[in-house]
């Protein structure tokens, strides 16, 4: 029950892409296709924005995406606005009805 | 529209106990995996706890094993929380939410603070 592995911080100029990573085992992101990504404001409850690596729920911009190889999962978000600078955490189905989380990334639009 | 509505929160001393209420609205509330999410006062997010539909299958996340206990009311569309022997690491926004592989919808979140 490890938390999982993202970069504290990452930027991007409006406009630009920045991609956000999350780093697991096999006993989770490698050997599920469950992988969700959340965003969040200060203050605020968690936002689903990816889940199942790649899906995005109803109402979500398809300026997020998101992909997966091996024990590494990535959240993309392509032409940064200002509205997207906020936390983003990613999660995955770790067996034995077990959730684990990412150690979480802020985003920032400079 | 689907909400989820935490209650029960607030200031407990350490040994203590408190209960969390969640109330859902707005879908088939039994239908649905229910977990807890907590995060910490400027930390990340960590599971809980969650509980399938019909209440016979609950796990927990190693720190709260023997001390917490998820239990749901079907009939009053309800989620709870029973958490015992509480520590100072518990202090934490707890997050009712529905799902278990995804959390598709999340509360607002309460404040559980355990100090002396």
């Amino acid at each position: 029950q490890s938390a999982l592995t993202q970069p504290p911080s990452a930027s991007g100029s409006p406009g630009q892409s920045v991609t956000i990573s999350c780093t697991g085992t096999s006993s989770d992101v490698g050997g599920y296709n469950y992988v969700s990504w959340y965003q969040q404001y200060p203050g605020k409850a968690p936002k689903l924005m990816i889940y199942e690596v790649n899906k995005r729920p109803s109402g979500v911009p398809d300026r997020f995406s998101g992909s997966k190889s091996a024990n590494t999962a990535s959240l993309t978000v392509s032409g940064l606005q200002a509205e997207d600078e906020a936390d983003y955490y990613c999660s995955s189905y770790a067996g034995s009805n077990n959730l684990v989380f990412g150690t979480g990334t802020k985003v920032t639009v400079l | 529209e689907v909400q989820l509505v935490e209650s029960g929160g607030g200031l407990v001393q350490p040994g203590g106990s408190l209960r969390l209420s969640c109330a859902a609205s707005g879908f088939s509330f039994s239908s649905y995996w229910m977990t807890w999410v907590r995060q910490a006062p400027g930390k990340g997010l960590e599971w809980v706890a969650n509980i399938k539909q019909d209440g016979r299958e609950k796990y927990y996340v190693d720190s709260v094993k023997g001390r917490f206990t998820i239990s749901r009311e079907n009939a009053k569309n309800s989620l709870f929380l029973q958490m015992n022997s509480l520590r100072v690491e518990d202090t934490a926004v707890y997050y009712c939410a529905r799902g278990q592989a995804t959390i598709f919808y999340w509360g607002q979140g309460i404040l559980v603070t355990v100090s002396s």
